[in-house]
């Protein structure tokens, strides 16, 4: 079955920075993968969604990219700020394209000023 | 407009009890998805309703049910708690298809089994 590997331990880094985050997948390569992003005690928010045929995707200072061949998304926050300050997980479907997720089990991310 | 809305925000509940926990999606959306969420196992599927029909089903044991009314409006129960159902569950809500749009998720209900 489908694993998603996100690296359990907390990312720290510096205002302005951009930060790089990982997900890797072990089995099937899905139609499409998804970014979220999760403050304690909230539910998750939704960032962005990569579709297999594509190799990025943007939205202001974030950047996904899907690499098929090596079984992994990075997730990029570029001039990060304290308030990007969170827990962000992957998210892919348990087999091709179906709509049943299975979600990594996150990283957190520090930005100190 | 308004968000996805999860009532009770919390729940303490005794092993054996049942309960139902209710989630209201953004007006309009047809598509309802369940989690479980635990420090250990992170975020679980459990199940996911389209039109009143469950669409997708997680790993759970049958103790964990719900439904969809005409008004997109779902409920959860769980039936004979245990220790181990303490958890916050989340509702998610999407206008079609739960994976491949938009997924918007509730606050959650944290419930703890004692």
């Amino acid at each position: 079955s489908q694993k998603i590997e996100q690296n359990s331990e907390a990312l720290n880094i510096q205002e302005g920075k951009t930060a790089t985050l990982t997900c890797n997948y072990t089995n099937y390569s899905p139609a499409y993968l998804q970014w979220y992003r999760q403050d304690p005690g909230r539910g998750p928010v939704f960032l962005l969604l990569i579709r297999e045929n594509e190799k990025e995707k943007r939205k202001e200072r974030l950047k996904v990219t899907f690499d098929t061949t090596l079984k992994q998304s990075l997730f990029h926050i570029t001039a990060s700020q304290p308030a990007d300050s969170a827990t962000y997980l992957c998210a892919l479907p348990t087999s091709y394209n179906t709509d049943k997720l299975i979600f990594g089990t996150g990283t957190r991310l520090q930005v100190f000023p | 407009k308004a968000g996805v809305t999860q009532t009770p925000r919390y729940l303490i509940k005794t092993r054996g009890q049942q309960v139902t926990l209710s989630c209201s999606p953004i007006s309009g959306h047809r598509s309802v998805s369940w989690y479980q969420q635990t420090p250990g196992q992170g975020l679980q599927f459990l199940f996911e309703y389209f039109s009143e029909t469950q669409r997708n089903k997680g790993n759970f044991p049958g103790r964990f049910s719900g439904r969809q009314f005409s008004n997109s409006r779902s409920e959860m129960n769980v039936s004979t708690l245990e220790l181990g159902d303490s958890a916050l569950y989340l509702c998610a809500s999407s206008l079609d298809r739960a994976g491949n749009t938009e997924a918007f998720f509730g606050q959650g209900t944290r419930l703890t089994v004692v």
